[in-house]
């Protein structure tokens, strides 16, 4: 049972350029949760998508955006790349029950972006 | 907006000590995750608890949801328990997840 995945696990770009990371939910999840992790922080909340749907978002500027497909996985997009956006970007997948919330969530390993 | 708060921020000990960290969130959550970062920075699960107590092995942790704290315990401190641990509470209105800034544990052999 393959669990979550994530590509690329690095990456480099400069300032102004865009970058896509990508995301494969575990085995029978539905929903997945895109966090950002700067150095020596915890992970902060970008957004969750569910039914292909943008469900919540944290406070992150709309330069990030994302995507799910039909088959659960998932899109984050950044365009013009700050230096303030190097940091690990990690992707959670869950089953998101009825009454139950996000349910409990599984990472990747993360995609580490760094922006010169 | 909500808080979630850990401490201690950094913890040194002996292999073979107990530690306590602790958990404070600042409303009402659905449920609580402890997690263990890797030092390649994948986050481990450990604990998926919206209330009482479970166990795994060395580790175990308690969630009082009405008292809005959670506490995760590990004995017998090895040196491969070093690394951040994390909780992340869910929030009862909007089912956001939110993650404390972790507590570095640090065990020495």
């Amino acid at each position: 049972d393959a669990g979550v995945t994530q590509s690329p696990t690095h990456l480099i770009k400069t300032r102004g350029q865009q970058v896509t990371l990508r995301c494969s939910p575990k085995s029978g999840h539905d929903t997945v949760s895109w966090y950002q992790q700067a150095l020596g922080q915890g992970p902060q909340f970008i957004f969750q998508y569910y039914e292909e749907e943008e469900r919540q978002r944290g406070n992150f500027p709309d330069r990030f955006s994302g995507h799910q497909f039909p088959n659960y996985s998932s899109e984050l997009n950044v365009n013009a790349l700050l230096l303030g956006d190097s940091a690990l970007y990690l992707c959670a997948s869950s089953l998101k029950g009825p009454g139950l919330g996000t349910g409990e969530l599984f990472f990747g390993e993360g995609s580490r972006l760094t922006v010169l | 907006g909500i808080q979630v708060e850990q401490s201690p921020p950094d913890l040194i000990l002996q292999e073979g000590a107990n530690s306590t960290l602790r958990c404070n969130f600042s409303d009402s959550v659905n449920n609580l995750q402890w997690f263990h970062q890797n030092p390649w920075g994948q986050l481990i699960n450990l604990f998926y608890i919206p209330s009482g107590t479970k166990q795994n092995g060395r580790l175990s942790a308690t969630t009082v949801a009405t008292e809005r704290y959670s506490l995760l315990y590990i004995s017998s401190s090895q040196t491969t328990d070093s690394g951040v641990y994390f909780c992340a509470a869910e929030l009862n209105r909007d089912d956001k997840i939110i993650f404390g800034k972790g507590t570095r544990l640090h065990i020495l052999p």
